[in-house]
């Protein structure tokens, strides 16, 4: 089945520092793939949409500038928390859809601390 | 805006008990409607969808799920809950022709007694 690989899973970093996740699709081509947050027994949130060879769509409250997002091909996103806080260390999950409504594959998510 | 909201936020059960968590969406077009699930320490995997057909939809492990479109609900239900269903369960819903972007609602903690 559809695989989507995120990477890494678990990061640890300092105050300030950027930090850059990875999200694969393995054996498929997705041309949009989705950045969530989940924070410790709550939902998954939506953070943003990726859009290979354009603008991420951002949510409402979700700062681009801070969260950057890159879909530089149709198997690769990344996702980059510029100038960690604290308060930013959470369980980052991508996703990505083969088709326009089919079901979302998840990758394995990333936890990010940082100190 | 779209939302799903999951009445339930911990439910307790007992080994071979019957279960049902609520899932209810806020929109009036046309949805397709998701049960996920997150087992401890892993990621979300898929338990059934609803895209269109019998409203009464099966997935894996003996779940099921009812869709009420005049209810705006999709309530998972399963006949007798095992303890290896100790997760967390998640509904959401995309909205057609949105290119998948999933809502999820808040998630249910199942926690199963043997």
């Amino acid at each position: 089945g559809a695989v989507v690989s995120q990477h890494p899973s678990r990061v640890i970093c300092k105050s300030g520092t950027s930090v850059k996740i990875e999200c694969r699709s393995l054996d498929f081509q997705a041309t949009t793939m989705f950045w969530y947050r989940q924070f410790p027994k709550q939902s998954l949130m939506l953070m943003a949409t990726s859009n290979e060879g354009s603008k991420a769509t951002y949510e409402q409250g979700v700062e681009k500038d801070k969260f950057l997002i890159n879909h530089a091909s149709l198997t690769l996103s990344t996702l980059t928390v510029t100038s960690a806080h604290p308060e930013d260390s959470s369980f980052y999950i991508c996703s990505a859809s083969i088709q326009g409504n089919s079901p979302l594959h998840f990758g394995n998510g990333t936890r990010l601390t940082v100190t | 805006a779209q939302s799903v909201s999951q009445h339930n936020h911990h439910v307790i059960l007992s080994e071979a008990a019957s279960l049902e968590l609520g899932c209810n969406y806020s929109y009036g077009g046309t949805v397709n409607l998701f049960w996920y699930v997150q087992y401890p320490g892993q990621h979300l995997q898929l338990l059934l969808k609803y895209f269109s057909g019998d409203p009464l939809v099966k997935g894996i492990k003996g779940f099921e799920a009812e869709f009420i479109k005049s209810k705006f609900s999709f309530n998972l239900r399963k006949p007798s809950v095992q303890w290896s269903d100790t997760a967390e369960y998640f509904c959401a819903v995309t909205v057609y022709n949105q290119g998948g972007k999933l809502i999820f609602g808040q998630g249910t903690e199942l926690s199963v007694k043997p």
